[in-house]
């Protein structure tokens, strides 16, 4: 089955400081890949996905690039906001000899900005 | 974007006693949902997968007879946790796959916090 390992928090930077959170997975195959965000008091959104290797997703000023070579997806930001303190989940999903249904969380990076 | 809802958002209840929580698809149809616990400042459990008119998928080590799983319906499914125990007090998320939806992409509810006292 999947896994996935990320970054342990917490992060904590200065408003438009520069942000990477990294990832990695284990898979077999060609897992889709996800990133989630979970506010404070609330549940998880998609913040965004790639589906293919070298494929870049983003969303909201976050990116993530799909290697498959690094088996990573790191989420970056260039200049992040006080409103984007909150839980970052990376997740892969699907794959080889993996349920195409179930997605793996990570342990999830705490992020807070400081103004 | 599709929304799940959940009910109710917090509640507290007695050892012993037995809690539903509900997860509505509001504008669309889900023949699989999904029931996750997160742990304080840890990151999502998959506790079992919930299908339209069929039993529910158990992980496992999640016991299928304390965590009743009942989706009658393509919009609703229900998790009972029953004679709960304050080992249970737990924030449970459910989360929803679009019919005929893109690959992988799931939509969840804001959660409900139980506490048992």
């Amino acid at each position: 089955g999947n896994s996935v390992t990320q970054m342990e928090g917490p992060v904590t930077l200065s408003e438009e400081a520069f942000l990477t959170i990294n990832c990695t997975y284990t898979a077999t195959g060609y897992p889709s890949l996800f990133w989630y965000v979970q506010y404070p008091g609330e549940g998880l959104q998609l913040l965004l996905k790639a589906t293919k290797a070298d494929d870049k997703g983003s969303n909201k000023g976050f990116e993530a690039t799909y290697r498959k070579e690094t088996t990573s997806f790191h989420l970056e930001k260039g200049s992040v906001q006080v409103s984007d303190s909150a839980v970052y989940f990376c997740a892969p999903r699907g794959g080889v000899y993996s349920n195409a249904s179930k997605i793996i969380f990570g342990s999830g990076t705490r992020l807070s900005i400081q103004p | 974007g599709a929304v799940v809802s959940q009910h109710p958002s917090w509640v507290i209840c007695k050892s012993g006693t037995s809690v539903k929580i509900e997860c509505r698809s509001l504008d669309f149809q889900a023949t699989t949902m999904f029931w996750y616990r997160q742990f304080p400042k840890q990151s999502l459990m998959l506790m079992a997968t919930s299908n339209e008119g069929s039993k529910a998928t158990y992980e496992q080590g999640v016991e299928k007879d304390k965590f009743l799983i009942n989706h009658a319906s393509l919009t609703l499914s229900t998790l009972t946790v029953t004679s709960a125990h304050p080992e249970d007090s737990s924030f449970y998320i459910c989360s929803a796959r679009v019919v005929g939806g893109g690959p992988g992409e799931l939509f969840f509810g804001e959660g409900s916090r139980l506490t048992v006292l």
